[in-house]
């Protein structure tokens, strides 16, 4: 069965500091999303990613599906408080509507 | 245009009885996705639902079962609580395969 696993799992950085998170899969990535959560709460959908090589961004977010499909990465420029919180990375089982998720990474953004 | 909504919120059960969760996807989405997240197994999926047909279904006991009604509004039910069925219970709504997946705010499920 498929694995994702998240790098790092946890992760401080000091404001304003730019930084990445990774998502590496044991197969071929079919449809990747990112995710945000609060502790406790929903997810919030930040981007889905499915063709190799394919870079969306949203605020300053942005994140990319690499050409091989095997590994995705989130980078946050100049992050902000309101950047904190647990990233997810889920990937679709093919031909189906049913996400695996990685362990998820802790973000903390101190002032 | 509303997100989506799962109620309730919170819920304190006895072992041994029985929970229905309730989860309202955004308006024209068909599909419905539960998942179960706990500390120590992270995101697990549950089961969905497409046009009121279950089209997948994760490894989870038989005491885990849903439904979907023809508003797209879909229920999931636990019979016979155990301590560890203790979890954030989140749906999912999509307008179809491969497609942008929503998530609700969640319920909360307390097991004692």
């Amino acid at each position: 069965s498929q694995e994702l696993e998240q790098s790092p799992q946890s992760l401080i950085v000091q404001e304003g500091k730019n930084l990445t998170i990774n998502c590496t899969s044991s197969k071929t990535l079919y449809g990747l999303y990112w995710y945000k959560q609060k502790y406790g709460e929903g997810l919030i959908f930040l981007m889905m990613l499915q063709k190799g090589g394919e870079e969306k961004s949203h605020e300053k977010i942005t994140a990319k599906l690499d050409e091989k499909k095997q590994q995705s990465s989130l980078h946050i420029t100049a992050s902000q408080p309101s950047h904190a919180g647990i990233y997810l990375c889920g990937d679709l089982t093919q031909g189906a509507q049913k996400l695996v998720f990685g362990q998820g990474t802790r973000l903390t953004i101190n002032p | 245009k509303a997100g989506v909504t799962q109620t309730p919120r919170y819920l304190i059960k006895t072992r041994g009885q029985q929970v229905t969760l309730s989860c309202s996807p955004i308006s024209g989405h068909r599909s419905v996705s539960w998942y179960q997240q706990t500390p120590g197994q992270g995101l697990q999926f549950l089961f969905e639902y497409f046009s009121e047909t279950q089209r997948n279904k994760g490894n989870f006991p038989g005491r885990f079962s849903g439904r979907q009604f023809s508003n797209s509004r879909s229920e999931m039910n636990v019979s016979t609580l155990e301590l560890g069925d203790s979890a954030l219970y989140l749906c999912a709504s999509s307008w179809g395969v491969n497609t942008e997946a929503f998530f609700g705010q969640g319920t909360r499920l307390t097991v004692v």
